[in-house]
């Protein structure tokens, strides 16, 4: 089953701030952020481990809620190359393989 | 930088033909990965491998086949392609260990007519 998602899409200046959620209905064992520019295939960005600590990428940081099955992504003072389409990836107790959320593209504007 | 090859890049190809996509990767990677993804949308699990001569079929029905005969190398071929196939295929792999990121290939485009 696929985590959900949200937003759909957001469009920051540079400089602001976002969060992305993905959430879950089963319980967790890992979750994935990969980002994907047009065009490109998705690049992996950090993962985060159930009963681990809060990951980060520049100043790209995520946490993983276990209580609520959910992950959220945190983009700080944003820059142009944040653009893209970031996919959450959840990763089940029971389950070895990856489901893919359905993509929350980000535009950031100078 | 990852390694991980994925030919051709970009292919046209009529109803009916029967084509195969190649996946390489030199990491030495025992799990490897096939999604499908059109444009903008999410990656679907299509295939995938835990090894040598272990292949099992992803959450998303597909009319492809792969194999696994070589640590290194997992096509997948399309038997009779259709139109319904178009789409972008992504090849990935990942290390041995559970919760390793996975690295894509760059995609092979599809289009058939």
């Amino acid at each position: 089953q696929q985590p959900v998602q949200s937003p759909q899409a957001v469009i920051l200046r540079e400089g602001e701030d976002a969060v992305i959620n993905c959430s879950s209905s089963k319980a967790l064992y890992s979750v994935h952020w990969y980002r994907q520019k047009h065009g490109e295939a998705p690049v992996f960005l950090m993962i985060l481990l159930k009963g681990g600590e809060q990951m980060r990428h520049e100043k790209i940081s995520a946490s993983f809620n276990e209580k609520k099955q959910q992950s959220s992504l945190y983009l700080t003072a944003s820059q142009l190359s944040y653009s893209g389409t970031y996919f959450c990836g959840t990763e089940y107790v029971n389950d070895y393989k990856l489901s893919f959320g359905a993509g929350t593209t980000v535009t950031v504007r100078a | 930088e990852a390694d991980i090859y994925q030919t051709p890049r970009y292919l046209v190809i009529g109803t009916g033909k029967k084509i195969t996509l190649e996946c390489s990767q030199t990491m030495g990677h025992d799990k490897m990965y096939w999604y499908q993804q059109d444009p903008g949308m999410e990656l679907h699990l299509i295939h995938y491998s835990y090894g040598v001569n272990s292949t099992e079929k992803g959450d998303l029905s597909s009319e492809s086949t792969v194999s696994r005969i070589r640590t290194e190398h997992f096509p997948l071929t399309l038997e009779s392609a259709r139109p319904s196939h178009t789409s972008q295929y992504l090849c990935a792999s990942s290390g041995d260990r559970r919760s390793y990121e996975q690295y894509f290939g760059p995609g092979t485009r599809l289009t058939v007519t």
